[in-house]
């Protein structure tokens, strides 16, 4: 089973919805980051959060929110949500000890689309 | 400020050729890594490697090789006798030392198309 995972992996909705990205983790990290992907941009940081009560704004936090719902849980959420939303969010998880210092381990992406 | 640039928005080339893909980074910091993570077209970031700024040791891992130096700020990646399977998007990636807060700044990504 694969260590980060995130649902829905794709998803099309109207703007002025509400929608809400999910991530769960099994490594066990205290860690956990949502970034965007546009094309030609490379990918940014929305939020990320340290533990459940350690969330902190990245990048390009306006129009997001986040919930850590548990340390295995990180969900993203647009509150009314606008077509230059449309991308693709990538959860990721890390942890800055040990062998797998600062590596960050992503899901497979949520492919999001705003009409 | 923290900044990688990937310079080279896309990149042809024919099966065996070898390929250089050129990532610069900008940063204060004295501890600091660099990444470099593989996205095919299947959408999934795979990751390849990661440096830290203490070691400019050359690595080499198949047909992959990663050049760091300091001196210019530069973390090169070049795959020798590229395959069809290489074709992908790369991303060069930093994250600061100072506060260990793990983020991740990324180039803007590389496009390498290779044909057979």
């Amino acid at each position: 089973d694969a260590d980060v995972t995130q649902t829905p992996r794709n998803r099309i909705t109207k703007t002025g919805k509400r929608i809400m990205l999910e991530c769960s983790q099994t490594k066990g990290h205290d860690r956990m980051y949502w970034y965007r992907q546009d094309p030609g941009l490379g990918l940014r940081l929305i939020y990320y959060s340290f533990d459940v009560k350690d969330i902190n704004k990245g990048e390009i936090s306006d129009g997001y929110s986040v919930s850590r719902q548990a340390q295995a849980k990180f969900s993203l959420s647009l509150e009314s949500a606008i077509p230059n939303q449309t991308a693709l969010y990538f959860c990721a998880t890390s942890d800055p000890s040990g062998r797998e210092n600062n590596e960050q381990f992503f899901g497979p992406g949520t492919r999001l689309t705003v009409l | 400020a923290q900044k990688v640039t990937q310079a080279q928005t896309e990149i042809s080339v024919v099966e065996k050729e070898d390929v250089t893909l050129d990532c610069v980074y900008e940063t204060r910091d004295t501890t600091y890594y660099l990444f470099w993570y593989k996205q095919p077209p299947s959408g999934e970031l795979v990751f390849l490697i990661r440096r830290n700024s203490f070691d400019e040791q050359n690595e080499i891992s198949g047909r992959y090789s990663w050049n760091f130096q300091k001196s210019t700020s530069s973390f090169n990646f070049t795959i020798t006798a590229s395959q069809v399977v290489d074709s992908a998007v790369y991303f060069c990636a930093l994250s600061h030392g100072s506060g260990n807060t793990g983020k991740l700044i990324f180039g803007q990504g590389t496009t390498l198309q290779v044909k057979p």
